[in-house]
């Protein structure tokens, strides 16, 4: 297993245009994870998926912002008519979810650039 | 809800021990999380502690005091690699895991 992958690395996109990212977790990792990142901040949380079942979604997050894990293996975020804010790096991670102990293993993370 | 609190900023010598700590208010707390994060990388998990006390890991080692909310992230040796950022984030049981806005240590020569 080569680890949390995420695609693309890098996206440059005009303001008001879609874009979706893909993350496929570690197999066996039953939780996933979407953060965002910008310059100097920690990772903000932006929704979470238990399997397949969307668990929570970040109250700060605008509805433009859609996530899914279809089958509870790979997962997409799509941010729909795009703002210069969306700029920032975008992370996946995924976890063997555990009552008292959950490790996260993140992505390399998708960086966002809205022009 | 749930909040966190660490130094924003930590400057320390090669070679030297530093303490990064870590207060938190979460309900239904089980264990305490510290992950590393070099500029322009992914965050990586370093240790967790779910008792109270001292674990070790190398250079490394976390503490926790469950009854203080409190825990911090000893590093000892420091190495010019050790300059990152470092974010504790407290485990809920099933609810999710969120972050602060970390400690950016530097180490100078």
């Amino acid at each position: 297993d080569t680890g949390v992958s995420q695609d693309p690395r890098h996206k440059i996109t005009k303001r008001g245009q879609n874009v979706t990212f893909r993350c496929d977790p570690i197999s066996e990792h039953n939780r996933l994870y979407w953060y965002r990142q910008t310059l100097g901040q920690g990772p903000e949380f932006l929704t979470y998926f238990q399997n397949e079942a969307q668990l929570e979604k970040s109250r700060l997050l605008s509805d433009r912002f859609s996530a899914e894990r279809p089958k509870g293996s790979f997962s997409t975020l799509e941010i729909q008519r795009t703002e210069q804010g969306d700029s920032a790096m975008y992370l996946c991670a995924s976890s063997l979810s555990n009552a008292t102990n959950e490790k996260l293993f993140f992505g390399s993370g998708t960086q966002l650039s809205v022009l | 809800g749930q909040s966190l609190e660490q130094p924003s900023e930590v400057t320390a010598v090669e070679g030297a021990i530093v303490q990064i700590n870590c207060t938190y208010q979460t309900s239904g707390f089980y264990g305490l999380s510290w992950y590393q994060q070099h500029d322009g990388g992914a965050p990586t998990f370093l240790s967790y502690n779910a008792l109270d006390g001292l674990e070790e890991t190398g250079r490394f080692s976390s503490f926790l005091s469950r009854s203080d909310s409190y825990g911090y992230l000893l590093l000892q040796e420091l190495q010019m690699k050790d300059s990152a950022s470092y974010f504790c984030a407290p485990s809920a049981g099933y609810q999710k895991v969120t972050f602060g806005t970390g400690t950016k240590l530097q180490v100078i020569p």
